[in-house]
């Protein structure tokens, strides 16, 4: 257990579905992130929170929205996505340093995507 | 936009000690080291964190040397289970925030 919850486990959807990924966390971190794994390619990161505000969007497609309510919680909003966008998604939080980068991330079990 | 140069795999046997080691030539004054262990369909797992020399923990060590442009992660006596893919990674600072891209990182084979 990471302290770190993600929600659903698996799920799937059509092309022309809405539907939203949850993570929570109970660590006190103020800091989260969105990360995509496709099938055998490396992570890559798809946003980033810090305060609840949205400090990073790696040239995420707007087919895929972020919301941050608070420091514990981050959504992923999905709608009219393609199969492509079949992945495992990764929720991740972490103490914001304010003078280096000696944060630790402490990841969830993900939400395996697939779009049909 | 990963900062770090990896192996992309490697082989071993149960009971051997395994070094991987990670390239960051370009590496900051502030940024830390840190390695990561994913098994397939999970999130990646801390394993150690360091800046400089030798840091060991519970589970590895993370050898640095003087110049920090590169690092090895050493794992004491593999088993099966340490089958994975190994992650380095060194942050990217922004405005004042931290970002963390992931390379390829070193997928690990162990043989019985």
């Amino acid at each position: 257990e990471t302290g770190v919850t993600q929600t659903p486990r698996h799920l799937v959807m059509g092309m022309t579905n809405k539907k939203s990924l949850k993570c929570e966390q109970h660590l006190g971190h103020n800091a989260m992130y969105w990360y995509k794994q496709s099938a055998k390619k490396p992570l890559e990161l798809m946003f980033v929170y810090n305060f609840k505000e949205q400090t990073e969007n790696n040239s995420v497609p707007s087919r895929f929205s972020p919301e941050c309510p608070n420091s514990s919680h981050l959504f992923l909003h999905l709608h009219t996505l393609q199969p492509e966008d079949s992945a495992l998604y990764l929720c991740a939080s972490s103490q914001e340093s304010r003078v280096s980068t000696n944060e630790k991330l402490f990841f969830g079990s993900g939400t395996q995507l697939s779009v049909l | 936009l990963a900062k770090t140069t990896q192996p992309i795999s490697m082989d071993s046997y149960e009971g051997q000690e395994v070094n991987i080691t990670c390239s960051h030539n370009n590496i900051a004054t502030n940024d830390y080291i840190t390695w990561y262990q994913q098994f397939p369909s999970q999130g990646p797992r801390f394993i150690i964190q360091g800046y400089k020399t030798k840091v060991t923990n519970e589970v590895a060590s993370l050898f640095i040397p003087a110049d920090r442009k590169s690092s090895t992660l050493s794992l004491p006596r593999v088993s099966l289970s340490d089958t994975a893919v190994y992650y380095c990674l060194v942050g990217e600072r922004s405005k004042n925030f931290n970002k963390f891209y992931f390379g390829s990182g070193t997928k690990l084979n162990v043989k019985p």
